[in-house]
């Protein structure tokens, strides 16, 4: 079945400093990806739709020069955590979708904590 | 915009006891709908999907789920849990005929199964 890599699982950096998170559809070409963040005991939160080549679009309250996205490729989307701070410590969770109507596959997330 | 509620926030069953997590959402027009599974330290995965036809839908591991258009329900079934269903459960769901869509999650429910 379809496979999403997601890397790295953890991480753990100093506030100020950016964190580069990658998304990986290993068997498939994701047409689009979406970015999801999930706090302690809460849902799944969708920050950004990327599509493949173009700019991605992000979520109402989520802040586009802190979040880049970018989707180079057909298999490939990166979340960059720019000057992160400690209360952009969470769970940051890929999707990738396969085609029009093709199922959505989760990679496995990374936790994130700033310190 | 589509809204999901999932009314239980942690169900306590005993092995053998019958499940069903409930599961609402908001939206006037087609849907698509969606249950996954995270179990601990693992990433989300897909118990379940409808998409048309028949309202009841099977699932893996025994899940199923029925589609009640007039109640706008999508609830998740087992007629006898085990204890390796100790999980979160997310109810999703996301705009039908429309192309590459994120998910709309609900807030999740934590099962735990009791010897």
């Amino acid at each position: 079945g379809a496979v999403v890599s997601q890397h790295p699982s953890r991480v753990i950096c100093k506030s100020g400093t950016s964190v580069k998170i990658e998304c990986r559809s290993l068997d498939f070409q994701a047409t689009t990806m979406f970015w999801y963040r999930q706090f302690p005991k809460q849902s799944l939160m969708l920050m950004a739709t990327s599509n493949e080549g173009s700019k991605a679009t992000y979520e109402q309250g989520v802040e586009k020069d802190k979040f880049l996205i970018n989707h180079a490729s057909l298999t490939l989307s990166t979340l960059t955590v720019t000057s992160a701070h400690p209360e952009d410590s969470s769970f940051y969770i890929c999707s990738a979708q396969q085609g029009i109507s093709g199922g959505y596959t989760f990679g496995s997330g990374t936790r994130l904590t700033v310190v | 915009a589509q809204s999901v509620s999932q009314h239980n926030h942690h169900v306590i069953l005993s092995e053998a006891a019958s499940l069903e997590l409930g599961c609402n959402y908001s939206y006037g027009g087609t849907v698509n709908l969606f249950w996954y599974v995270q179990y601990p330290g693992q990433h989300l995965q897909l118990l379940l999907k409808y998409f048309s036809g028949d309202p009841l839908v099977k699932g893996i591991k025994g899940f199923e789920a029925e589609f009640i258009k007039s109640k706008f329900s999508f609830n998740l079934r087992k007629p006898s849990v085990q204890w390796s269903d100790t999980a979160e459960y997310f109810c999703a769901v996301n705009a039908g005929n429309s192309g590459n869509t994120p998910l709309v999650f609900g807030k999740g429910t934590r099962l735990s199964v009791i010897a």
